[in-house]
């Protein structure tokens, strides 16, 4: 199975901050990749997808890129609404996986 | 609209069986795969596997095959997910969605269902 190796595994941020996350694939997954935000107590929420898709509905201060085994998530301007955990999933073979998550925490 | 709801709270004991739900409505439940995932308490998401009703085609994680069933009934729009016998270590929140495959991501979600493990 595909291993995702997601970093950091938390991290403290303040508002108005630029946040970066990162997922590494074990192998190459072309852009197969997704990120999801989930808040305590809920479902996960589709960010981004096929690796830099921005979803509907979802602010322009976030950002993905990446492609093969390497991939970023940005978070531009940190707003009280984004604090979270982050995974990234990737689909390009089974099984899926998803990486071990990031909690951006306020600082 | 699509929803997707999900039964609620399981408590039980070791080695009972148990089947959740996620009843669908809304879309063509025919025409989109749904999956699964785990969430331990504390923990990370883990992605279990995932049905096309369709053609009842099911893929599972090498981390559950084996451990769960999943399935699908076409008749009420609704997949499941089966235990013979639960383990403390089942406890978990569990959810269902929906995989949208124009676009390759899970575009709609249950709100999750706490099964409790506990003797």
């Amino acid at each position: 199975a595909i291993q995702m190796t997601q970093s950091p595994s938390s991290l403290s941020a303040s508002i108005g901050d630029r946040v970066t996350i990162t997922c590494r694939a074990s192998q190459g997954i072309r852009n197969d990749l997704g990120w999801y935000q989930q808040k305590p107590g809920k479902a996960p929420k589709l960010l981004i997808y096929g690796a830099f898709n921005l979803q509907s509905g979802v602010p322009s201060r976030f950002s993905g890129s990446g492609s093969g085994t390497d991939f970023t998530l940005i978070i531009n301007n940190l707003q009280p609404d984004d604090f979270a955990t982050y995974y990234c999933l990737q689909d390009y073979n089974y099984p899926w996986t998803f990486g071990q998550g990031t909690n951006v925490e306020i600082k | 609209e699509v929803q997707l709801v999900q039964s609620g709270t399981e408590v039980k004991k070791p080695g009972e069986s148990l089947n959740i739900s996620c009843k669908t409505s809304g879309y063509t439940f025919t025409n989109y795969w749904i999956g699964w995932v785990r969430q331990m308490p504390g923990r990370g998401l883990e992605w279990m596997g995932i049905i096309y009703p369709g053609d009842f085609d099911t893929r599972y994680s090498p981390s559950f095959q084996g451990q769960v069933t999943i399935s699908a009934d076409r008749s009420i729009s609704s997949a499941f997910l089966q235990w013979r016998s639960l383990r403390a270590s089942d406890t978990a929140t569990y959810y269902c969605a929906r995989w949208l495959r124009s676009k390759d991501y899970f575009d709609s979600w249950g709100q999750g269902t706490l099964v409790a493990v506990s003797s």
